[in-house]
């Protein structure tokens, strides 16, 4: 079945600079990959997502990037603000398995 | 419009006891998930269905049922709880698979096994 990973597991930054997170999946085949954030002690909630006919995607300071020949998507949040502090996950459609593989997710601490 | 609801959102049971979570969904959605979350484990899916009268099994299935008795309903019990089943639960629905759909998730409930 697909196996996602996450790095780095945790990621501090000061307000304003960037943030990025790295996935990598196994499965050549898959072909969706959201991302999800979980505020402490909330649920989570997509946030953005990306398919395989697609390299990037953006929604305001939110970006997602796709490289399907190494197999790994990354997460990009510009201008950070306090407010972005969460659990970020991200997740993999597995065809094997005909199911979302989530990643263990990376903790974002955004410093004022 | 409430989405997903789940209920209760915190309980403690004794090991060997026994205990159904219920899911509700109002956004009439065809697919309904369980997942569990533990500390650096991220969500791991339990069951799911695909329809009303529908289930299937997902990554960690053992210990746990489900029923989808009504589409708008999904129930997962423990039939005899152990210390491994503490953990956060999360309800799921979407419209169309996990592959199409973005999951809608409830707030989640607390179970703790002594």
């Amino acid at each position: 079945g697909e196996n996602v990973e996450q790095h780095p597991s945790t990621l501090s930054v000061q307000e304003g600079d960037s943030a990025v997170i790295k996935c990598t999946y196994s499965d050549s085949a898959s072909n969706y990959f959201p991302w999800y954030k979980q505020e402490l002690g909330k649920r989570p909630q997509l946030i953005i997502d990306i398919r395989s006919n697609v390299g990037e995607k953006k929604d305001q300071r939110i970006a997602v990037t796709l490289n399907k020949t190494a197999k790994h998507f990354s997460l990009h949040i510009t201008e950070t603000q306090p407010e972005d502090s969460a659990v970020y996950f991200c997740a993999a459609f597995s065809y094997g398995n005909n199911r979302l593989a989530f990643g263990k997710g990376n903790q974002v601490v955004v410093i004022p | 419009n409430a989405g997903v609801t789940q209920t209760p959102k915190f309980r403690v049971l004794k090991t060997g006891q026994s205990m159904t979570l219920l899911c509700a969904q109002d956004m009439n959605h065809e697919y309904m998930y369980w997942y569990r979350q533990d500390p650096g484990m991220g969500l791991r899916l339990i069951h799911y269905s695909v329809g009303e009268g529908t289930t299937a099994k997902g990554e960690v299935p053992d210990g746990y049922n489900v029923s989808r008795l009504k589409k708008q309903n999904f129930l997962l019990g423990l039939e005899s709880a152990a210390p491994s089943q503490t953990s956060v639960y999360f309800c799921a629905s979407s419209q169309q698979g996990a592959l199409t759909g973005e999951l809608f998730f409830g707030e989640g409930s607390r179970l703790t096994v002594l």
